[in-house]
């Protein structure tokens, strides 16, 4: 009965691949966020969706894009993937502009 | 853009203690504040959340303020455990945006 789960937990890659992380929540929330969080355990803002619409962009590059199915789905997927890429990355959801529910977290190392 | 820092950015403990862990953020225009523990290797756990028109939640042990004036939160742990032993992040949602802009943490140590 997970609320926000995520899959792969773990992804090892070589560089120059492209690789997808999935995340589904089962808790009914409107909004879904993909959070990075680097080797300085700092989290950051990547992309929100709203009801499957897209509301966040942050800085980040082309070569990473989401997409939204449905509400209760967001994954990423990463193009030719860099040493700079590896790091957990974590799904989160909400209802609302309200309190955030997180994944476990998707740890990629680019080797 | 909001900027959140949090201090200490360590704190080591004995048991039993109360402690009070420091957050602070740039614009005072804030929708709501979330207080979160993230365990090794873990993801987060939501502990409590603040509305903008709120001063302070409790939940069991915890107690978190809000003094948006002064563009400050303080998280208040009393009568500290081993088990609270963890990384706890402060996060604003500004009234500008959807997102969490969260702080680096405070790396608590609770010793026995």
């Amino acid at each position: 009965d997970t609320a926000v789960s995520q899959t792969p937990k773990y992804l090892v890659t070589q560089m120059g691949n492209d690789k997808s992380i999935k995340c589904e929540q089962n808790l009914g929330h409107d909004t879904m966020y993909w959070y990075k969080q680097d080797s300085k355990k700092f989290l950051k803002i990547m992309f929100s969706y709203n009801n499957k619409e897209l509301i966040i962009n942050e800085t980040v590059p082309n070569r990473f894009s989401p997409k939204s199915p449905d509400k209760a789905h967001l994954n990423l997927h990463i193009n030719s993937l860099e040493l700079g890429d590896s790091a957990v990355y974590f799904c989160a959801s909400s209802p609302s502009r309200r309190e955030l529910f997180f994944g476990e977290g998707s740890r990629l190392t680019v080797l | 853009k909001q900027e959140v820092t949090q201090i200490p950015a360590a704190l080591s403990v004995p048991e039993g203690e109360n402690l009070v862990l420091n957050c602070s953020f740039t614009d005072s225009a804030i929708y709501n504040l979330q207080w979160f523990r993230q365990d090794p290797g873990k993801g987060l756990t939501s502990l409590l959340l603040i509305q903008s028109s709120q001063r302070e939640q409790t939940s069991g042990r915890l107690n978190a303020s809000l003094d948006k004036s002064s563009g400050r939160s303080t998280l208040y742990i009393a009568a500290s455990q081993p088990g609270d032993s963890a990384t706890y992040l402060c996060a604003v949602n500004s009234n500008s945006g959807y997102a969490l802009n969260f702080g680096k943490g405070t790396s608590l140590l609770v010793t026995p």
